[in-house]
Order: C-alpha cells, then structure tokens, then sequence
C-alpha cells in the first residue's frame, strides 16, 4: 500500500517541551511539506523540502525545526518557542514541485496542556 | 499577499440537487487549481484538479476555471449526503506556494 503516514494521531505536550511529529511516505515523491491547519483558517506552509538534505521556511517556519535526512522521511520539531502550538498539522508530499498535485497524510492533532 | 477567498457557509441544499462551490484568487498568474475534501476531524483529500479555462468532468464533480475573472468552481451534481464535508480550494502559481482558501462548508441533508 503506497501512502503517507504520520505519528503519532495525537500529542499532548506540556508547555517548555520540544515533540517531534514524524511523517513517512512510500510514494517515492521528491518533495514534501508540513502545514498547519486552526478551526476557521486554511492550511498555513511551516516547511517544506523539494531534495534530500535541503529545505525551505514556508509561511509560519518560527518555532518549528525539520530534516530531510531521507527521501522517505520529514520529521517536524515542535519547540518551545512556539508560543501557540496547538493546532492539526498536516505532512503532504508531491511527486517533484510545489505546484504538483499534494497529496496529505492523516495529521497529528497536538494539544498542548 | 495572495489570497485565495471562499465563502465559509454552510452551503445547504437538498439530496439530489446540484452544489455549487466558488473560489476567487487574487493571483492573476496563477496556473494550478485544486479542490480538496475535508471530512471533520480527517485530512484533505484530493477531489480534482484543473489548469486550463473551461470546464473539467470527473464523475459527479465538474470544476470550472474562469482565468480572466480570477474563480474557479467546483459543482457537485446528485449531492448525497456523504458529501457533507468541508471542501478547500488551493490555488498556485508556477513560482510560489500553493495557497488555501478556508474552506466551505457543504451539508446535504435528505
């Protein structure tokens, strides 16, 4: 079954703490990206990565870290300083462009305690 | 900023009938247009996309491009009820991010 996958479904962090949520695709895409996504807001761009080994900040990239260390993989840090970190986050991947047709994984819904 | 405008709704309409979304973008060189589906609680789902002026079938779904007017309209023929959800425009342009709208709400009842 190709797709993509993302862990955990849900996170609960207390505040001061850093969580990383991991995203896993075997779609064989190049690139992929991180968004966030509010009740009443559309998706907002925090990374993203076309290549192996280089990445980009998208719209919101303040407080957030991520890796491209494998094609496969895009792990997104949350940090604490994101001030206002709980939200649905959302890995999509794409076969090379930005422009491409997106394709999304399930989501990690954080909330912070 | 670019900006990608929808209606929130709800969107209302009978079992049946035809439902007629609507997406404005401000991005007059704009190339790439996508509409995604959005059940509550799950992530988006691609429905279709479209590039060129004019219309384009897939099933029930038609989405409709009009470039010189900056829309693009997605029209669901026979809704049923499992197509209440929350459906989200995504708008992009060959050197930049592919930008959402916020999404309207659609509710089919029977």
């Amino acid at each position: 079954d190709g797709g993509i996958t993302q862990s955990p479904k849900y996170l609960f962090r207390k505040e001061g703490q850093n969580v990383t949520l991991s995203c896993e695709q075997n779609l064989n895409h190049d690139a992929m990206y991180w968004y966030r996504q509010d009740p009443g807001q559309g998706l907002r761009l925090i990374y993203y990565s076309q290549i192996v080994n280089d990445f980009q900040k998208g719209d919101i990239a303040e407080g957030y870290s991520v890796s491209r260390e494998k094609k496969e993989s895009f792990p997104l840090t949350v940090t604490s300083a994101q001030k206002n970190p709980t939200a649905f986050y959302l890995c999509a991947s794409s076969i090379g462009t930005i422009t491409d047709t997106q394709y999304f994984g399930p989501g990690t819904r954080l909330t912070v305690l | 900023q670019k900006e990608v405008e929808q209606n929130s709704g709800p969107l209302s309409v009978p079992e049946g009938a035809i439902a007629s979304l609507n997406c404005t973008y401000s991005d007059r060189g704009s190339q790439s247009f996508f509409w995604y589906r959005q059940y509550s609680g799950k992530s988006p789902e691609l429905i279709m996309f479209i590039y060129s002026n004019g219309d384009k079938e897939d099933g029930r779904f038609t989405a409709q491009l009009n470039k010189a007017s900056q829309y693009v309209s997605l029209l669901i023929r026979d809704s049923q009820p499992s197509d209440s959800a929350t459906y989200l425009c995504a708008v992009s342009d060959n050197t930049d991010k592919l930008i959402f709208g916020t999404g309207t709400r659609l509710q089919v009842f029977p």
